[in-house]
């Protein structure tokens, strides 16, 4: 079984719609998540960075994590056709090992 | 300009022929990683760094090795490569693994016939 799960998708939703991705996983030693994008044939960029349970906004995203059920989630608004990209969610202890989901598809039609 | 450069960007090349990725940056970070990325399992970590002359295994090290001599280099060498190292393969660096976001290279596509 893998340490972290994420439905691959693709995910497609009509512009303006609210997209949502989650991950769970199961090694309760990581203390940070992240979410990163990736556009085809380029390298991830980080898009969301929490350390703590709870919700992290930064403009039209947010971040939720739940560590008591090893659960965090991506929410983006007003979603947009560049918004079109694979979602990666990542998560580290503080050694330096990182773990990253699968990658979720998303396409926003216009 | 802050980047992590990946050299060669794309490489064909046959099984068991050594092969070295090199991979630089410019930002001072003392945090280094290589990934691979195939369809459907995203990126498995492979050796990561954190200072120099210390590395340590990711979930995937076995057919690859590698250096971290200088700070901004960490070049990944693939001794005697097989088919099932096909991939696409980045770098990426920070500040440290845990508060500071990865840098990412843009990446080598690499094919072993």
């Amino acid at each position: 079984q893998k340490e972290v799960e994420q439905d691959p998708g693709p995910l497609s939703v009509p512009e303006g719609a609210i997209v949502s991705l989650n991950c769970t996983y199961s090694n309760s030693a990581f203390q940070y998540f992240m979410w990163y994008r990736q556009y085809s044939r380029k390298g991830p960029e980080l898009l969301m960075y929490t350390y703590s349970s709870g919700n992290k906004e930064d403009g039209r995203f947010t971040a939720q994590v739940d560590k008591s059920s090893k659960y965090i989630s991506l929410f983006i608004r007003d979603s947009q056709p560049s918004d079109s990209a694979t979602y990666l969610c990542a998560m580290t202890d503080s050694w330096g090992k990182f773990q990253f989901g699968a990658g979720t598809q998303v396409v926003v039609t216009p | 300009e802050a980047q992590v450069t990946q050299n060669p960007r794309y490489l064909i090349t046959v099984t068991g022929k050594k092969l070295t990725v090199t991979c630089s940056q410019n930002m001072n970070h003392e945090y280094m990683s290589w990934y691979r990325q195939d369809p459907g399992l995203g990126l498995r970590q492979i050796y990561y760094s954190m200072n120099v002359e210390v590395t340590d295994k990711g979930d995937v090290p076995e057919g690859y090795k590698v250096s971290r001599k200088e700070k901004r280099n960490f070049p990944l060498i693939l001794e005697s490569p097989s088919p099932n190292q096909t991939s696409l393969y980045f770098c990426a660096s920070s500040l440290d693994p845990y508060q500071e976001t990865q840098y990412f290279g843009p990446g080598t596509r690499l094919l072993v016939l």
